[in-house]
């Protein structure tokens, strides 16, 4: 099993352009979860899934969408990226209310 | 919502010595989950504790959830250099809203020889 992976995993962008990070797990989870990571403020979270068709928002959603058309992935797109979405993204998955399995992350700079 | 507060934000540790995290929450925990992360790195699982007064150990590290369930620590006996990097403390927001994941903002941990 390749667990939890994400792609890209480096990205620059310049401000007003657009992407979408891709998240893919084999686990079969009902849960997933985008995060960003930034300096002196933990993970924090951006949209989450508990289900294929449903997404939510995190904590901090604003500037980001989600979908969860296949079970499997989870994509977190960018519509017009700014230089305060910097920071380092990661994806993780989990059973129903269990622990979560995280992705190796990607790196991500807005110009 | 939820607030986190982990302590101490960073610590330095000699080789051989022990150290312990603490994670303290505004609301109950319905289950507190510690995680280790390496520089550059995703994070990896290390316990997860449910039940309150619940203690759960493996290898050199020992986590506790006290009986309030608003407070957790991790020690580490006997620190390595393996032991190095970003303990995080992150918790479900319960029943109301499964999914609604938060975390603490991490210790990182040094060991020094």
């Amino acid at each position: 099993n390749a667990g939890v992976t994400q792609t890209p995993k480096f990205r620059v962008l310049k401000t007003g352009q657009s992407m979408t990070l891709l998240c893919a797990q084999d686990m079969n989870h009902e849960y997933m979860y985008w995060y960003r990571q930034d300096p002196g403020m933990g993970l924090r979270l951006i949209h989450y899934s508990v289900g294929e068709g449903t997404t939510a928002k995190g904590e901090v959603p604003d500037g980001y969408n989600v979908s969860r058309l296949k079970k499997q992935n989870f994509l977190l797109g960018l519509e017009s990226a700014a230089p305060s979405q910097t920071s380092v993204y990661f994806c993780a998955s989990s059973p129903r209310e269990d622990t979560q399995y995280f992705g190796p992350g990607t790196r991500l700079t807005v110009l | 919502s939820q607030e986190l507060e982990q302590s101490p934000q960073s610590l330095i540790v000699q080789e051989g010595k022990n150290l312990t995290i603490n994670c303290t929450s505004s609301k109950t925990l319905y289950g507190l989950y510690w995680y280790k992360q390496k520089y550059g790195e995703g994070l990896i699982f290390l316990m997860m504790l449910q039940k309150g007064g619940e203690e759960k150990s493996h290898e050199k590290i020992t986590a506790k959830l006290d009986e309030k369930k608003q407070q957790s620590s991790l020690h580490i006996t006997a620190s390595q250099p393996s032991h190095a990097g970003i303990y995080l403390c992150g918790a479900d927001s319960g029943p109301d809203s499964w999914g609604k994941f938060q975390f603490g903002a991490g210790t990182q941990v040094v060991v020094t020889p």
